[in-house]
């Protein structure tokens, strides 16, 4: 079984849709937590960063489960420029990183 | 402010060939950590350098070695290539190692063929 795992998709939605990603996590010493977005043959980039209260940034909202070592990430009202793949981070606070395989997502006219 | 720029872009060596791999830091950033991602899955950590010295070590073998440099910069060293070295390899630069939450930034990579 692998340390973070995510649904790997496809997930096809149309403009404007809501979507949701998940992620599960089995290093219960893992401390911080992200979800980063990568572009075809592109760096990942940071998408944000998970906090225990759960935060927002614009369409973008994480939440943290730490009893359920759960982690979510929902787009509202899609764009087309959300198409990318999502990758769920996890880290410990010694400083190693796991990712995720990521969950591609396209959104269509 | 410069980024994380990493050299070459792009790599094709031949099995059982050594190849060095360069990464810059963000300008501020004092942690490097180099991943390997092969087509189709996430990034895989390889190690990470802080204060010149490997902190933390993923599940590559011995062939895979670094080195950080006082300015901070790093190179990765792999011996000995296999053809499943093939990959886009990464290097993430962070904000002062001893503080998490460790958002990582990432240079655009260095795509590695191996033939």
């Amino acid at each position: 079984r692998k340390e973070v795992e995510q649904d790997p998709g496809p997930f096809n939605v149309p403009e404007g849709a809501t979507v949701a990603f998940n992620c599960t996590y089995s290093n219960s010493a893992s401390q911080s937590f992200f979800w980063y977005r990568q572009d075809c043959r592109k760096e990942p980039k940071l998408l944000m960063s998970v906090y225990s209260s759960g935060n927002e940034d614009g369409r973008f909202t994480a939440q943290l489960n730490r009893a359920s070592q759960y982690i979510s990430l929902l787009i509202r009202d899609s764009k087309l420029s959300d198409s990318a793949t999502y990758l769920c981070v996890v880290a410990t606070n010694a400083g190693k990183s796991t990712f995720g395989d990521g969950t591609t997502l396209t959104v269509k006219p | 402010d410069a980024g994380v720029t990493q050299s070459p872009t792009h790599l094709i060596k031949t099995r059982g060939q050594q190849v060095t791999l360069r990464c810059s830091p963000k300008s501020g950033h004092d942690t490097v950590s180099w991943y390997q991602q092969a087509l189709g899955q996430g990034p895989q950590f390889i190690f990470q350098y802080y204060e010149e010295e490997e902190r933390q070590r993923g599940n590559f073998p011995d062939r895979f070695s670094g080195h950080q440099f006082p300015n901070y910069s790093s190179e990765l060293n792999v011996n000995a290539l296999l053809l499943g070295d093939s990959a886009l390899y990464l290097c993430a630069s962070s904000l002062p190692g001893s503080t998490p939450p460790y958002e990582q930034y990432f240079g655009p990579g260095t795509r590695l063929t191996v033939t």
